[in-house]
């Protein structure tokens, strides 16, 4: 009940297309749902992140829609560049428990 | 600040060897969690401090394993002895709180031969 499943596990787009990664979970005491972006020898960094009192939110070419009813929640890339070629992994958690990764998806944006 | 400052960035050695990777987090953040990545498992977390007092370790695979954090400012993870299975990035990450955003640091490579 406390996984976060994520898909898919990798993901080529080209350039200029819109990048799609989808996470569902379980657990509906999950109230924080943030994205990390890892690069290539580097730690995760948070991208981006949602509440479920939202139904989206957009910073620039990143979008979280987010389904309270289907528990589920994806992150759009709009416009993918090169640059964006990196891990994604999208995360819950809730109060006084510890953040829950999924299991990432590879991005690879074909200039 | 200088973020979550992990040592050293690679590390070598031979199997049955001990190992200690080291973690500085970010001053006034009161969580500490050690993470271990591979391509089969992903990320996995090992163990989390709270206050420099550890919380939930039940992701810590084995007795070889063990972490320490004697004060605010400093954590370590030792694996002793160690085993190529154990070859992985090993990242520490730190928070405010366990509700916020966790900060990583760039990780330790450890190749174990």
């Amino acid at each position: 009940q406390q996984q976060v499943k994520q898909s898919p596990q990798s993901l080529i787009v080209q350039k200029g297309g819109i990048s799609i990664i989808n996470c569902a979970y379980e657990n509906t005491a999950f109230d924080y749902f943030p994205w990390y972006q890892q690069f290539p020898g580097k730690g995760p960094a948070l991208l981006i992140a949602i509440r479920p009192d939202v139904s989206e939110k957009k910073e620039g070419r990143f979008t979280i829609s987010f389904n309270k009813s289907a528990k589920q929640f994806s992150l759009h890339i709009m416009d993918s560049q090169p640059g964006d070629s990196a891990t994604y992994f999208c995360a819950a958690n809730t109060g006084g428990f510890k953040t829950i990764f999924g299991a990432g998806t590879r991005l690879f944006v074909k200039a | 600040d200088a973020g979550v400052i992990q040592s050293p960035r690679h590390e070598v050695t031979e199997m049955g060897q001990e190992v200690t990777l080291r973690c500085k987090p970010i001053s006034g953040h009161d969580y500490l969690f050690w993470y271990r990545q591979t391509m089969m498992r992903g990320l996995e977390l090992l163990i989390y401090f709270n206050n420099n007092v550890p919380i939930d370790d039940s992701g810590m695979p084995e007795d070889r394993f063990s972490a320490k954090m004697p004060n605010a400012s400093f954590s370590t993870l030792k694996i002793q002895p160690s085993e190529p299975r154990d070859s992985a990035v090993y990242f520490c990450a730190s928070s405010p709180d366990i509700l916020k955003v966790y900060t990583f640091g760039s990780g330790t490579r450890l190749t174990v031969v």
